[in-house]
Parts: structure tokens; sequence; C-alpha cells
């Protein structure tokens, strides 16, 4: 099955500068990778996917990139605020219109953004 | 829409108990699973279901059951409840139809299960 690793397991960077996190994936067959965010107490939610047939997606701070190739795919914020604290989730499965999907997640990222 | 609805949020057992950790959705998805929470270790999938009558394997299944009698509901049951469940569960549903599926699951706001 599909193996999800995710880096770094804690992330602090101060409001305003930018953060990234990786994610390496097992299963070239994979081809849809899902960013989820979860605050503190809260229930994950999806902020942002990709499928293999892009190399790059945005959303207004937040990006993220694939490289098929290595099998590796990055969670790019921007100009982070405090609001960006939370744990980010990145999975992968093989997807496809008319399947359902068995996201794999990774072991996430707590993100603190400080003053 | 109410989405996806866990009960109950807490709840505290001793070794041997068992239970069930209700989830129901009314967005008429096909797809639902559970999901258990530990830290370090990310979301790891028990079970899922593809469509009401249908249900099947994931990572972690040993020591749980399901069924989905209804497309509505997905209930997670612990037959003999052991300390290494104390957990926090989450359903999460998608839609699985052939036309708008964007494979975005939508969270339960979780369940956690302390077993003594």
């Amino acid at each position: 099955g599909e193996n999800v690793e995710q880096h770094p397991s804690t992330l602090s960077v101060q409001e305003g500068d930018s953060a990234v996190i990786k994610c390496t994936y097992s299963d070239s067959a994979s081809n849809y990778f899902p960013w989820y965010k979860q605050e503190l107490g809260k229930r994950p939610q999806l902020i942002i996917d990709i499928r293999s047939n892009v190399g790059e997606k945005k959303d207004q701070r937040i990006a993220v990139t694939l490289n098929k190739t290595a099998k590796h795919f990055s969670l790019h914020i921007t100009e982070t605020q405090p609001e960006d604290s939370a744990v980010y989730f990145c999975a992968a499965v093989k997807f496809y219109t008319g399947t359902a999907s068995k996201l794999t997640f990774g072991t996430g990222t707590r993100l603190q953004v400080t003053l | 829409n109410a989405g996806v609805t866990q009960t109950p949020k807490f709840q505290v057992l001793k070794t041997g108990q068992s239970m069930t950790l209700q989830c129901a959705q009314d967005m008429n998805h096909e797809y639902m699973s559970w999901y258990r929470q530990d830290p370090g270790m990310g979301l790891r999938l028990i079970h899922y279901s593809v469509g009401a009558g249908i249900t099947d394997q994931g990572e972690v299944p040993n020591g749980y059951n399901v069924s989905r009698s209804t497309t509505e509901d997905f209930p997670l049951r612990l037959l003999s409840a052991a300390p290494s469940q104390t957990s926090v569960y989450f359903c999460a549903s998608s839609y699985g139809g052939t036309s708008r599926n964007t494979g975005e699951l939508f969270f339960g706001e979780g369940s956690r299960l302390t077993v003594l």
C-alpha cells in the first residue's frame, strides 16, 4: 500500500515569513495529493489539493508543488499569519472519478506562527 | 445541512467493555470512513464503506467492527475495549459518484475515547 512521509514534524516561523512542509509518497500510481489543516481541538479540513497532471497549484497565500519523478510534494505558505498556526496533514491516493478515495495521511506538521 | 455528526464526543471505558461510536451524514455521500488520530501517527484508516451494504478494512482494523445498513449511518463498534484503543476517532464522508467526485473528505468533530 501507499506510504506517506511528512517533514518536519514541528515548524516555528515568525509572522510574515514563509513556511514549507514536505511529503514523499511511495506508490507511483498515486495521482491525488490533498492537504488538510487541523486547528487545535477541531476537525481536519481540506485547504488545497493537486492532481498528478499539474505541477503546481496556488490559492492566495497557499501553494502546492508536485514532483512526480521524485515522488514528493510540498505545501508553501507565504506571509504567514497567527491563524495559520495548526497541524497540517498531507495525503496521497490513487484516485479516479467514479471511485471512493482511501487517503493515506502523513504524520502531520505542527506549524506555529509567532508574533 | 448538519454535515457529518459524531456521537459521543467524549467517552471513558474500562478494559473489556464494548461501545459504539455513531456517525451520520446528511450530504448523501456514498463514501464513509473511520480514522483514528494518535500523537505523532497522523490519521490512520480503520474501516471504510463505498456504499450501503459494502464495507472494507483499512490500515488498522483489528478490534473494530463496522456496518453500513443505510447511506446516512456508519457506526463503529469496539467489541472489547483495550487501552491501545485510547485515541481520537474521526468519521469522514465523501461524495463517491461518477460526476462530481472531488475526493474531498468531510470530517466529523471527533470522538475522544479513553480506555482505562
